[in-house]
């Protein structure tokens, strides 16, 4: 079956504009989790998504960014009034992981990313 | 913040020779995977090793953890070109969710 997927693979935008970033986990995978990759902070997580849960905003680093996940599947995760320390490559990963289980395996299947940059 | 950090920021081997890469972390875990990375894209899961187990095997890859002395060691035996990337560990809090990564390891195998 096919991996998780993202896109646009990159994307370039001028500062103060809004925008979408997508990603459709592996299928029938519950968890979700955006992170975003930058020079200075390296790998930082964002949003975890599980099931119809509430989701875990714990990592947004501020209110310009969200994250929806529609029917439990697909989650775009929007940048508003982007600046450019928002440059990054941002990463999607996708597991089986079920809500609780904290003592299960959780190996999280990663997407190739979206590079974005912010002029 | 960042739970790991990698330990050497940069190693350049021969092929064929082993590569060791060690990882540090300051809370107790769930536990500690492995990842790989080339060209600063998707992340490859390569290992996963739990708070109570103290070794695993999987093919050239050898991790180890101390949970006393909370680090972790991947090697890489007989190492090939094709390994170049940059290795990460992870961590999962034993009360969180997401992975905590280190700043990795860029390894160099050159032929």
């Amino acid at each position: 079956g096919a991996g998780v997927s993202q896109s646009p693979s990159n994307k370039v935008t001028e500062k103060g504009k809004d925008v979408e970033l997508r990603c459709d986990p592996i299928s029938g995978h519950t968890a979700l989790y955006w992170y975003r990759q930058s020079l200075g902070q390296g790998l930082e997580f964002l949003i975890y998504f599980q099931g119809n849960s509430a989701p875990d905003k714990s990592g947004l680093p501020s209110d310009r960014f969200s994250a929806e996940r529609t029917g439990g599947s697909v989650s775009t995760l929007t940048i508003q009034r982007t600046q450019q320390e928002d440059s990054a490559v941002y990463l999607c990963a996708s597991s089986s992981r079920t809500s609780g289980d904290y003592s299960s395996t959780d190996t999280q299947y990663f997407g190739p990313g979206t590079r974005l940059t912010v002029l | 913040s960042q739970q790991g950090e990698e330990d050497p920021q940069a190693l350049s081997i021969q092929e064929g020779e082993n590569a060791t890469m060690n990882c540090s972390y300051k809370t107790s875990i769930n536990n500690l995977q492995w990842y790989r990375q080339n060209s600063g894209r998707g992340l490859v899961h390569l290992i996963l090793i739990r708070s109570n187990e103290r070794e695993k095997h999987s093919g050239r890859l050898r991790v180890t953890l101390d949970t006393s002395k909370k680090s972790s060691s991947l090697l890489i035996t007989a190492s090939r070109a094709a390994d170049t990337a940059s290795y990460f560990c992870a961590t999962v809090h034993q009360a969180g969710t997401a992975l905590i990564f280190g700043k990795g390891t860029t390894l160099s195998v050159s032929s």
